[in-house]
């Protein structure tokens, strides 16, 4: 059972753009919403993460926008620039420190 | 500081062999994760270490994988009789989990296991 459903798979913008990815979840003892950023061959990063308490976080041109009555998140990424060419990741985990759900991740190519 | 470091980086088997991956987790951090990412899937969660409790063992695929860890440190992921499926990297994590903390897990480069 996939706990976090992210769309789209992947995604093209250009240099400029805003390209959106959103996550879904199901198990609403999910308190903490991470997104991860993976280039080839190496580890996840984490990019930004949201507490349910808060609708939208900001950080640098990463913004998280959360709807938890509709228990979907997403990922803004302001002025997007051909570096930002990576997979992302969303994720979920109940309770602090424990295990995380990830998404199927979103493939960005962000092309001048 | 040093990150997460994980050996081998790569690993090639045969099938039916057993294997050992290794995770140095960043000093200090006293939860280690473990979790596999196939080939355009997302992570999929394996284990979990937290100091001395028990670990979280859900994620494990079947009895053919196992995983210690020595003095609150050092992990050891082990898969016996390795399968084609198996093939994957294996991905660790470690996280400093402090009261007043939040739950970032630092990846270590991860491991790509190939069982032929």
């Amino acid at each position: 059972q996939q706990q976090v459903k992210q769309s789209p798979q992947s995604l093209i913008v250009q240099k400029g753009g805003i390209p959106i990815i959103n996550c879904a979840y199901e198990n609403t003892a999910f308190d903490y919403f991470p997104w991860y950023q993976q280039f080839p061959g190496k580890g996840p990063a984490l990019l930004i993460a949201i507490r349910p308490d808060v609708s939208e976080k900001k950080e640098g041109r990463f913004t998280i926008s959360f709807n938890k009555s509709a228990k979907q998140f997403s990922l803004h990424i302001m002025d997007s620039q051909p570096g930002d060419s990576a997979t992302y990741f969303c994720a979920a985990s109940a309770g602090r420190g424990n295990k995380l759900t990830f998404g199927t991740g979103t493939q960005l190519k962000v092309e001048l | 500081g040093a990150g997460v470091s994980q050996s081998p980086s790569n690993k090639v088997t045969e099938k039916g062999k057993d294997v050992e991956l290794r995770c140095d987790p960043i000093s200090g951090h006293t939860a280690l994760y473990w979790y596999r990412q196939s080939l355009g899937q997302g992570l999929e969660f394996l284990i979990y270490f937290q100091g001395n409790s028990a670990p979280d063992k859900s994620g494990l695929p079947s009895d053919r994988f196992s995983a210690e860890r020595t003095g609150g440190s050092v992990s050891t992921l082990t898969i016996q009789r390795t399968q084609q499926e198996d093939s994957a990297v294996y991905l660790c994590a470690s996280s400093p989990r402090g009261s007043g903390g939040n739950n970032e897990q630092f990846f270590g480069p991860g491991t790509r296991l190939t069982v032929l």
